[in-house]
């Protein structure tokens, strides 16, 4: 099956500073990645959907200039989380998917505001 | 609007007793995609299986089984002979034709298999 990369799998950053994550799909082209959100004992939650080359659509209630992405090719998204809080502290799992085929799940991203 | 609802938010069996999950979707679209995951707790979801609405006929995968009934919205699945490697959080997931490709989770079912 299609492999889906995360970088870092968990980090650790202070509040105030801003946080990457890439998403990398390693053996075919992702014309659409998705970011999600897993708080603790709950469900995953759709952050937005990125498609190569244009900007990303995000859901309600996702604040788009605190969670910037970017889809810069076909093998790559990145999840930039601008000035944490210690409330995104979160799971964030990418997924991606090749049109309108099944996606493919990263192993996720810890991550600790302090 | 897409909607996937686990009613059971934690079981707990004894090793090697059977366990059925159950899962109830809302969507009208005529074609659409049916998921279950289990995630482990490393946080990794692993991919099930994959149903589409056209296809009625239940699926048996080692010790997992899938029922998937159109008339009453459901896609259950039941684990059976449970083992601890079992223990995990699983989910049902939807996708529409309308929605594109966004999954649409259900809240999830923990799963805790005690030896």
């Amino acid at each position: 099956g299609a492999v889906v990369s995360q970088h870092p799998s968990w980090v650790i950053c202070k509040s105030g500073t801003s946080v990457k994550i890439e998403c990398r799909s390693l053996d075919f082209q992702a014309t659409t990645m998705f970011w999600y959100r897993q708080f603790p004992k709950q469900s995953l939650m759709l952050m937005a959907t990125s498609n190569e080359g244009s900007k990303a659509t995000y859901e309600q209630g996702v604040e788009k200039d605190k969670f910037l992405i970017n889809h810069a090719s076909l093998t790559l998204s990145t999840l930039t989380v601008t000035s944490a809080h210690p409330e995104d502290s979160s799971f964030y799992i990418c997924s991606a998917a090749q049109g309108f085929g099944e996606q493919y799940f990263g192993p996720g991203t810890r991550l600790t505001v302090t | 609007a897409q909607k996937v609802t686990q009613a059971q938010t934690e079981i707990s069996v004894v090793e090697k007793e059977d366990v059925t999950l159950d899962c109830v979707y809302e969507t009208r679209d005529t074609t659409y995609y049916l998921f279950w995951y289990k995630q482990p707790p490393s946080g990794e979801l692993v991919f099930l299986i994959r149903r589409n609405s056209f296809d009625e006929q239940n699926e048996i995968s080692g010790r997992y089984s899938w029922n998937f009934q159109k008339s009453t919205s459901s896609f259950n699945f039941t684990i059976t002979a449970s083992q601890v490697v079992d223990s995990a959080v699983y989910f049902c997931a939807l996708i529409g034709g309308a929605a594109g490709n966004k999954l649409t989770f259900g809240g999830g079912t923990r799963v805790l298999v005690k030896p």
